[in-house]
């Protein structure tokens, strides 16, 4: 069965500070593949997708992804972050096989950012 | 712009009672989901649906059922509420079109708690 492996549950990083956060998947076949992020009280939303072509893909608020076949990976970066990035975020993806295909989201990581 | 609603955002019921959680959207999408989201946990796909009569068990629908009369509403139904299904209930909806358009809208939301 497809799974979604997000390494960190908790984050917390001062303004200004680089972020990584790592998603993992299992699915040897072609994939969709997504960042949702949840900010307070608010809907979940789209942060930036990959469907195919370039393997590093750029979403909104400056955030990136990059997937990498090899490793069954899709890390999302920010290189500075702010305040407002204070949110949780899930890795989610779209696997085709045989029958429907369906998200399968992460478990999340809340990150945290201090001023 | 795309907009799922959902009829609550908290609701409080009793062991046993039923209940009923309304969705809908105003994109004319073909597919609609509920998951619920617990923490450490993810979205859980509990149903989806990909046509009006249509609906489909995602990865948890025990103890649910759901409707699609309409095509732009969705309703998850607890036919019998119990504690365990205190959690927070999202709603989705997604263009039944080309794997491009397959991202997943989401509404705020609706917090349950079963006393």
């Amino acid at each position: 069965a497809q799974s979604v492996s997000q390494h960190n549950h908790h984050v917390i990083l001062s303004e200004a500070a680089s972020l990584e956060l790592g998603c993992n998947y299992s699915y040897g076949g072609t994939v969709n593949l997504f960042w949702y992020v949840q900010y307070p009280g608010q809907h979940l939303q789209l942060l930036l997708k990959y469907f195919s072509g370039d393997p590093l893909v750029k979403g909104i608020k400056g955030f990136e992804a990059e997937f990498i076949k090899s490793k069954f990976s899709f890390n999302l970066r920010k290189p500075s972050v702010q305040w407002s990035d204070t949110a949780e975020y899930f890795c989610a993806v779209k696997g085709f096989s045989g029958g429907y295909n369906k998200l399968i989201f992460g478990a999340g990581t809340r990150l945290a950012v201090h001023p | 712009d795309v907009k799922v609603t959902q009829s609550s955002r908290y609701l409080v019921k009793r062991t046993g009672e039923k209940v009923f959680l309304e969705c809908v959207q105003d994109m004319d999408h073909e597919n609609m989901f509920w998951y619920r989201q617990d923490p450490g946990l993810g979205l859980r796909l509990i149903y989806f649906s990909y046509d009006v009569k249509m609906k489909e068990k995602g990865d948890i629908p025990e103890g649910y059922s759901v409707s699609r009369e309409k095509k732009e509403r969705f309703s998850l139904i607890l036919e019998s509420a119990s504690t365990n299904q205190t959690s927070m209930y999202l709603c989705a909806s997604s263009s039944g079109l080309a794997a491009i358009y397959n991202e997943q809208f989401f509404g705020p939301g609706t917090r349950l708690t079963v006393l």
